[in-house]
């Protein structure tokens, strides 16, 4: 079983939409969460950043925690097809000795002007 | 541009051939990461250097693979004795140090074709 589980999509939807995406993990030790967003052939770009449990707001973008049940989203308001994208959840601990982010695979989404 | 910058970008090589990748961090950032990613897969960690010293290996890591990164600075990942396993796309990442510290900032990459 793999520490970080994301659904790999393609994920359609029409301009406009609320698109929810989902990770589930394994590890109760991790306490830093962040979800990224990949065009394709380019590097990862930091889209939010949550520590612990919670929820944060930026713009159209909402991050939420949910450590009780190992489980963590991201949801994205009227979404527009500049959005498509592949979004990418990544984890960290707070384990002395050990630095580094486990992600998941990825979800392709795909937004229809 | 002052973001993480990776050569070359591109590279096609012949099984069994040594490559070696460059990564050029944000300057004032201390921590830096090395990442593979093949397709529909995410970036898998591989090292993790503060300033100049590893203090971090992938368990998964062959001991082909080799990376540095002298005074603190760039970085390097070599790759003895090619497979054809190894195409992938090879990604650099930095971060400051600090309490707000855990954003990672992306290179392009560098994608990796072994024939």
């Amino acid at each position: 079983q793999k520490e970080v589980e994301q659904d790999p999509g393609p994920l359609s939807v029409p301009e406009g939409a609320i698109v929810s995406l989902n990770c589930t993990y394994s590890n109760s030790a991790f306490q830093y969460f962040m979800w990224y967003r990949q065009y394709s052939r380019k590097g990862p770009e930091l889209l939010m950043y949550t520590y612990s449990s919670g929820n944060k707001e930026d713009g159209r973008f909402t991050a939420q925690v949910d450590k009780s049940s190992k489980y963590i989203s991201l949801f994205i308001r009227d979404s527009q097809p500049s959005d498509s994208a592949t979004y990418l959840c990544a984890m960290r601990t707070t384990t002395s000795g050990t630095y580094k982010y486990i992600f998941g695979t990825g979800t392709r989404l795909k937004v229809l002007a | 541009d002052t973001g993480v910058s990776q050569n070359p970008r591109h590279k096609i090589t012949k099984r069994g051939q040594n490559v070696t990748f460059r990564c050029d961090p944000i300057s004032e950032h201390n921590r830096l990461y090395w990442y593979r990613q093949t397709l529909g897969q995410g970036p898998e960690f591989l090292t993790y250097f503060q300033n100049e010293a590893q203090l971090e290996k992938s368990r998964l890591l062959s001991d082909r693979f080799s990376a540095e990164r002298p005074k603190g600075s760039f970085s390097t990942l070599e790759i003895q004795r090619t497979e054809q396993g190894d195409s992938a796309m090879y990604l650099c990442a930095s971060r400051p140090e600090g309490a707000g510290g855990n954003e990672q900032f992306f290179g392009p990459g560098t994608r990796l074709t072994v024939l």
